[in-house]
């Protein structure tokens, strides 16, 4: 298995333009996560996907953002206008059901920087 | 108060040491994650422990439900086990918390 998939693997833009980050989690799993890593708040959860459908968006930091899961295959997070200080590296994770429950599988992380 | 807190924050040891990484939190949890992250910026999911002890290789990980406290033990360190480790905990697939990380370096 290719493990979970991500692109692109880094993106620079510019502040206002919109930046769209894709996903394809492992065959199988059915749950989805979407991180965010900075060296000032560390690893933080974004929004959760069980079954295409969004469990928690608590961490989605505000309107600007938005994430997807238009079917079990892909995800995207979309940051709209973007700004500065969404520069961070995003991860997506998966999980499945089986012995594992709840063991996520990273992704390598997409660096974003906003400019 | 962060809801998870680890110790030390940075951590050198020489290699072939026994190197202990701690993990308290104050929240409610179902399951307590422990994670690598290499230099490179990659993740690895290292144990999913919801009580007692996990074993992988040279890694064990032990959780005190009651103390709620969770240590990841290296044994016969190897200047590869270089990384950040990062203590996460869940409620049942929801309102994951994270600690802030513990810089490991083993030294040759």
């Amino acid at each position: 298995d290719a493990g979970v998939i991500q692109s692109p693997r880094h993106e620079v833009t510019e502040m206002g333009q919109e930046v769209t980050l894709r996903c394809k989690p492992i065959s199988g799993h059915n749950s989805l996560f979407w991180y965010r890593q900075t060296m000032m708040r560390g690893l933080e959860l974004l929004i959760y996907f069980n079954n295409n459908v969004p469990i928690d968006d608590s961490g989605m930091p505000e309107d600007r953002f938005s994430a997807k899961m238009p079917n079990a295959s892909f995800s995207t997070l979309k940051i709209q206008p973007s700004e500065p200080r969404d520069s961070a590296v995003y991860f997506c994770a998966s999980s499945g059901y089986g012995a594992s429950y709840n063991e996520q599988f990273f992704g390598p992380g997409t660096r974003l920087t906003v400019l | 108060k962060n809801e998870v807190e680890q110790s030390p924050q940075n951590l050198t040891a020489q290699e072939g040491e026994f190197i202990t990484i701690n993990c308290s939190y104050s929240v409610g949890i179902s399951a307590l994650h422990w994670l690598q992250q290499h230099p490179g910026g990659g993740i690895v999911s290292l144990f999913m422990l919801s009580s007692g002890k996990k074993k992988h290789g040279r890694l064990i990980a032990t959780i005190n439900i009651q103390e709620k406290h969770s240590s990841l033990h290296i044994t016969a360190s190897h200047p590869r086990d270089s990384a950040v480790y990062i203590c996460a905990g869940d409620n049942y697939g929801q309102n994951f918390v994270f600690g802030p990380g513990t810089r490991l370096s083993v030294l040759p």
